[in-house]
């Protein structure tokens, strides 16, 4: 079936970076794009970037630019992103999400990644 | 940036209310809006994409309106398995940007 499954649960120092992986199957891994959507503990979601699994374009969300890098492995259908000089507002669950197209709309979502931030 | 805001932030209701979440973008999306329902310590579930298509196998109760500037969900009639926080999410050049979400609760 149509799923995205992501790497386990991180802790990290301030300062340190963090690479969590989300692994596509069950469909055409290129024909989508992957956003990531992180979500701090008791709050709401916040939408980090997106980057086409066809040719490898990104657009990050302003706050993060400079912090954040996504990448993909066409061949291994893994997407991944990286997020460098953590802080401690960093901490939340991260997800992968497919993002369908021309509608926006995110129908497929990995199962999310722990990442704390803590000295 | 397009802002997001969703009222109410909380709502309380009963099993069979008719429940209304509204959802009002900082400038017009045209339809590029999007339902989401998420339980606790699970991934978000998309319920409405373009503002009122219903999402294969969502169940009926649950219907989107609206366009430009304007949105909101309605489910017709609450059920248990609907206790939930629900998000909307606009679409606008590959940028993405959810509204604060909106805790339904049992009344």
């Amino acid at each position: 079936q149509v799923q995205l499954v992501q790497s386990g649960a991180e802790v990290k120092k301030p300062g340190a970076s963090v690479k969590v992986s989300c692994k596509a199957s069950g469909y055409t891994f290129t024909s989508y794009g992957i956003s990531w959507v992180r979500q701090a503990p008791g709050q709401g979601l916040e939408w980090m970037g997106w980057i086409s699994a066809y040719n490898g374009n990104t657009n990050y969300a302003q706050k993060l630019q400079g912090r954040v890098t996504m990448t993909t492995d066409t061949s291994t259908s893994t997407a991944y992103m990286e997020l460098r000089s953590l802080r401690s507002d960093d901490t939340a669950v991260y997800y992968c999400a497919r993002d369908r197209g021309i509608s926006g709309a995110f129908d497929i979502w990995g199962q999310g990644t722990m990442v704390t931030v803590s000295s | 940036d397009i802002q997001m805001t969703q009222s109410p932030s909380t709502l309380s209701a009963s099993v069979g209310d008719r429940v209304t979440i509204t959802c009002r973008a900082s400038q017009s999306i045209s339809s590029w809006l999007a339902w989401y329902q998420q339980k606790p310590g699970k991934a978000p579930k998309l319920l409405i994409y373009k503002a009122s298509s219903l999402e294969s196998g969502v169940p009926s109760r649950f219907s989107g309106s609206g366009s430009g500037t304007e949105f909101t969900l309605t489910i017709s009639s609450l059920q248990p398995d609907d206790f939930a926080t629900y998000y909307c999410q606009q679409y606008n050049s590959y940028t993405w940007t959810f509204g604060q979400g909106t805790k339904v609760e049992i009344k």
